[in-house]
């Protein structure tokens, strides 16, 4: 049962332009968010995260949004960059754990 | 470098031998988490714990698994009688308790290739 999911497993975007990534969850007790990008053999690292009581998060070029009516969240990357293609993992976290849920990745390809 | 490290990056073993591997987490954190991934999925929670204690297991972790963190540091996850099932990266991660939201911090993965 995929709790976490991306439906897109793969986006190409021209470097400069907004690189969108999407991120669905089915559990209303996750209570925090996370965006984590892989490079090939290479653990995830970790790039930004939400609590459920905000609907923007931003860091400098990225900027994560939660729609909680929606079970939806978004990662904006502007300007995108050739060193930002990776695969990208959102993932999600109960409010009664601490065990994270991730979904399947979108593999992200900034063209020069 | 105090990241995450584990050793070691690749094992490669016959079907039916046993394998361990061992995950130094970063020094101040409390939480150390094993996650499995196979290829176009992302990591699957496997167990964790809180200082010495194992808190939370998964499913998936089979009586053929055993993970331990005997004095609260470093974490050994041990997999006995391997299957071909068992090939995919092990990943360690850890976190503080109470700080920046529990933020896992991941290792760069244990490749594991059943024969």
């Amino acid at each position: 049962d995929q709790q976490v999911k991306q439906n897109s497993p793969s986006l190409s975007v021209q470097e400069g332009r907004i690189s969108i990534l999407n991120c669905d969850y089915t559990n209303s007790m996750f209570d925090y968010f996370l965006w984590y990008k892989k490079y090939p053999a290479e653990g995830p690292t970790f790039l930004i995260s939400i609590s459920s009581i905000k609907d923007k998060n931003e860091d400098g070029r990225f900027t994560v949004f939660l729609n909680k009516s929606a079970k939806h969240l978004s990662l904006h990357i502007v300007p995108s960059q050739p060193g930002d293609s990776a695969v990208y993992f959102c993932a999600a976290r109960r409010n009664t754990g601490n065990q994270f849920y991730f979904g399947t990745g979108t593999s992200l390809t900034v063209i020069p | 470098d105090t990241g995450v490290s584990q050793n070691p990056r690749h094992k490669i073993t016959k079907r039916g031998q046993n394998v361990t591997f061992r995950c130094d987490p970063i020094s101040e954190h409390n939480r150390l988490y094993w996650y499995r991934q196979t290829l176009g999925q992302g990591p699957e929670f496997l167990t964790y714990f809180q200082n010495e204690a194992q808190l939370e297991k998964s499913r998936l972790l089979s009586d053929r698994f055993s993970a331990e963190r005997p004095k609260g540091s470093f974490s050994t996850l041990e997999i006995q009688r391997t299957e071909q099932g068992d090939s995919a990266m092990y990943l360690c991660a850890s976190s503080l308790s109470g700080g920046d939201g529990d933020t896992q911090y991941f290792g760069p993965g244990t490749r594991l290739t059943v024969l």
